[in-house]
């Protein structure tokens, strides 16, 4: 079991939908991150936030939408999105940027 | 620019039979470089952090070690439930957090 929890496990969407996917820590944590995994290729990161505060955008469309409501939570908003957008995305947290990262299991994400 | 070279990208042992995998990495000063395990479907799980030149980390039958350009992950023995891709990150000279991954390594272990 890991310490970082994702929801939903699967999701499918149209490309007219809107949904969210949400991460929870609760290892005090400071930072967390999204990143999306194709198929046997390594994670690449989209979004890290610090202190609640997003501070790395890597120049991701805007169809995908982060938010952090508090401490423990990371939310990534999913609007407008295209087939090639089906991946599975990961969320991950660590106590501040140069300690380990600690991954969740993901959210599989297939858009029709 | 900061970069990860795993090798090999694939690797069948037979089980008991012992091997290293090896992580090449070109970074402006290592900060951190941080081996982890991913089984299909799953996230990556984090195995060991080494931050400097001729570090060691050990965990069962995984020992990490660490040179000024490479890293080692030997597999000692190994068991089919150690059948996984073992995935090698940096964090970027940057300062920003960002992890720099290889390509991975997937490990087979035959009975």
């Amino acid at each position: 079991d890991t310490e970082v929890t994702q929801t939903p496990k699967h999701l499918v969407m149209g490309m007219t939908n809107k949904k969210s996917l949400k991460c929870e820590q609760h290892m005090g944590h400071r930072a967390m991150y999204w990143y999306k995994q194709k198929a046997k290729k390594p994670p690449e990161l989209m979004f890290v936030y610090s202190y609640e505060k997003l501070s790395i955008n890597e120049s991701v469309p805007s169809r995908f939408s982060p938010e952090c409501p508090n401490s423990s939570l990371l939310n990534l908003h999913l609007h407008a999105l295209q087939p090639e957008d089906s991946a599975l995305y990961l969320c991950a947290s660590s106590q501040q940027g140069h300690q380990p990262q600690h991954f969740g299991d993901g959210t599989r994400l297939s858009i029709l | 620019e900061d970069q990860v070279t795993q090798s090999p990208e694939a690797l069948r042992l037979q089980e008991g039979e012992s091997s290293s995998l090896n992580c090449s990495y070109t970074v402006s000063g290592l900060r951190g470089l941080f081996w982890y395990r991913q089984d299909p479907g799953k996230g990556p799980e984090f195995l060991f952090t080494l931050y400097s030149a001729g570090e060691e980390k050990e965990k069962e039958r995984l020992k990490a070690t660490l040179t000024k350009k490479e890293s080692f992950l030997h597999i000692t023995a190994p068991k089919p439930e150690d059948s996984a891709t073992y995935l090698c990150a940096v964090l970027d000279s940057g300062n920003t957090g960002k992890l720099i991954f290889g390509q991975g390594t997937t490990l087979q272990v035959k009975p």
